[in-house]
Order: structure tokens, then sequence, then C-alpha cells
């Protein structure tokens, strides 16, 4: 079945510890993104990748840092995290930079 | 400084009658435009999708109209169903190589059976 997958699907974390939400696809896509979504503000990009080891900012990567080694796996990482991270975080991924993107089922993250 | 505007946050209509999204945008660049159904507890799944060149595309019950010199697109779902019930974004992209979209702050659409 083609499809995105993110772990952990739930996070509780503390401000200041190092996370990674990982992120996969199946479907051979070269292009993969992160999102969050925040009530009221809508999808914002974080980071995106056009193929691997090729990474650019999106809207809003303060506090983000993003790896694209392999073709399938596009991890998220929060090295310090901070309340204003907590969020809904979304990995999409598409064959093409217009190609339909295709989303994870999120990634809920609260930071005390 | 939002590009892509979904102005009203939620719209409810009576199954079988016709429920209309709005969207409007403010970057001319934008030439793809997509709309995106989102339950909850799931990530969003594409709906739709119109390119500049056209200023109507429908799929089943769904249809998008573009009005470019508006700005503005739509999005109609004829008939509407309980099952139709989400959240819904619209998104819009332009052509160039680091096209990436820019999405509105979606609409929660409620059908009443």
């Amino acid at each position: 079945e083609a499809q995105v997958t993110q772990n952990p699907r739930y996070l509780i974390t503390v401000t200041g510890k190092k996370l990674t939400v990982t992120c996969s696809q199946n479907m051979n896509h070269e292009y993969m993104s992160w999102y969050r979504q925040d009530p009221g503000l809508g999808l914002r990009q974080i980071y995106y990748s056009m193929n691997v080891e090729v990474t650019d900012k999106g809207d809003v990567p303060e506090g983000y840092k993003v790896s694209r080694k392999e073709k399938r796996n596009f991890p998220l990482i929060l090295e310090s995290p901070s309340p204003n991270q907590t969020s809904l975080y979304f990995c999409a991924s598409s064959l093409g930079l217009q190609g339909t993107q295709y989303f994870g089922p999120g990634t809920r993250l609260l930071v005390l | 400084d939002q590009q892509v505007k979904q102005n009203s946050p939620s719209l409810s209509v009576q199954e079988g009658r016709i429920s209309i999204l709005n969207c409007d945008y403010t970057n001319s660049m934008f030439d793809y435009f997509l709309w995106y159904k989102k339950y909850p507890a799931e990530g969003p799944t594409f709906l739709i999708s119109i390119s500049s060149i056209k200023d109507k595309n429908e799929d089943g019950r769904f249809t998008v109209f573009l009005n470019k010199s508006a700005k503005h697109l739509s999005l109609h779902i004829v008939p509407s169903q309980p099952g139709d019930s989400a959240v819904y974004f619209c998104a819009a992209s332009p052509t160039g190589a680091n096209s990436k979209l820019t999405f509105g702050k979606g609409i929660t659409l409620s059908v009443r059976p």
C-alpha cells in the first residue's frame, strides 16, 4: 500500500530535550516536505526536499532541522524544543514539485 | 502576509444541497491550485486541482472554478453528503523550480443530515 508513515504519532516532551520525528514514504517520491498545523493558521511549510541531499527552508524553519540521506526518509529534528513548537506536524511527499502531495497521518507534539 | 485566504472559518449546509467553499489569493505568480480535505486524526488528502489555463475542473460531485482576474477560486460540492463534513484547505503554487504549496487556514464544512 502506497503511504507516508510518521513516528511517533503522539509525543510529550520537555523544553530543551532533543527529539526526532521520522517520516518515510514507499512511493519513490523525490519531493518531501514537513508542515505544521496550528489553530487559525492552517498548514505552514517548515522545510522541503527536492531530492536526496537537497533541502531548503519553507515558511517557518526556525528551530527545526531536516536531513535527506535516503530518498524514502525525511526526518524532522528539533534540537532544543520549546513550547511554541507544540503543534500538529505533517510529512508529505510527491512525485514532483507540482505532483499531488500525499500526507502522513500526523504527529501531535506537546512541549512542556 | 496571508497569500491564500479562506475568510470563512466554517460552513454548515443541509444534506443534498450545494456547498460552496471560497478561496482568494494575492500572489499573481500562483498558477496551480488544489483543494485538500482533512478528517480529524488523519492527514490531508488531495481532492481536486486546477491549472490557471482552465477556469473549471470537475470530478464527480466536486467542481473547482477559477477566476484569475479576481484571484478567486471556489469549490462546489453537489449534492453535499454527511461524509463530506471535514476541514477543506485551499492551496496554491507558482510555476518554477522551487515551487511549493501555500495553504489557506482551512474551512470546516458541516453537512447536516
